[in-house]
């Protein structure tokens, strides 16, 4: 069974940066085309995505939000970290990571399981 | 930067089929997602690749690919796929990607 489960503040000051940890299980992150993304969605609003590291440490950033972003992998402890830099209370919004398959009989990006996701709110 | 194009919004009545497109110039390229995403809920991939159908995705879920639009398809229409559903794929640049679309609001009358 795969499980992703978010974690970190739920509420941050303007100009601070924020630090998301995505702790899974089912599944591993050294396993050949694996790999964890990390996908935002304010209140009310469409789903955008932001990050996604792979299992060969190939590491894909959203080009508007790439200068603020980092994402890293710890394999051993199944975790993948989100930092996201210079927050604004536009950033607020649920921060949901999900497990993707690159492998699927050609190359695929899409995302199978998702965590329940966990709201940010970015206020003085 | 790539965007994909979904309606706003679409709405039917019990029974029928919606419809839901998306539209974006490296469809072809790339393969499309669908997702169902429910108030207050995590989103749910209901078809891959195009077409293909996740296990446990009712078979009512079709999804079909032509050039620059890929279109999602409930048939029989239930209340409960009163939902918020994003299209997904990839740009077609060297590294690809991930780009979602606006989402469309289904709406069963």
């Amino acid at each position: 069974q795969i499980t992703l489960k978010e974690s970190g503040p739920t509420l941050v000051k303007p100009t601070q940066t924020l630090t998301l940890t995505c702790t899974f299980s089912g599944f591993s992150l050294s396993t050949s085309g694996v790999g964890v993304g990390w996908i935002r969605q304010p209140p009310g609003k469409a789903l955008e995505w932001l990050a996604l590291i792979y299992w060969n440490d190939d590491k894909r950033y959203s080009p508007s939000l790439k200068s603020r972003l980092t994402i890293t992998k710890d394999t051993s402890k199944n975790q993948v970290v989100l930092t996201m830099t210079n927050m604004d209370p536009v950033d607020t919004a649920t921060y949901y990571c999900a497990q993707s398959d690159l492998y699927c009989g050609g190359d695929c990006y899409h995302f199978d399981y998702w965590g329940q996701g966990t709201l940010v709110t970015v206020s003085s | 930067s790539y965007e994909l194009t979904q309606p706003p919004s679409v709405s039917v009545s019990p029974g029928q089929t919606a419809r839901i497109t998306c539209s974006g110039d490296a469809l072809p390229k790339q393969y499309a997602y669908w997702y169902q995403q429910k108030p207050g809920q995590a989103p749910v991939l209901v078809i891959y690749k195009d077409s293909e159908r996740p296990s446990g995705i009712p078979e009512r879920f079709s999804g079909s690919s032509s050039g620059t639009t890929v279109t999602l398809t409930i048939s029989g229409v239930q209340a409960e796929d009163e939902a918020d559903y994003y299209c997904q794929s990839a740009d077609s640049s060297g590294t690809p990607h991930v780009v979602f679309g606006g989402g469309t609001k289904l709406t069963v009358l």
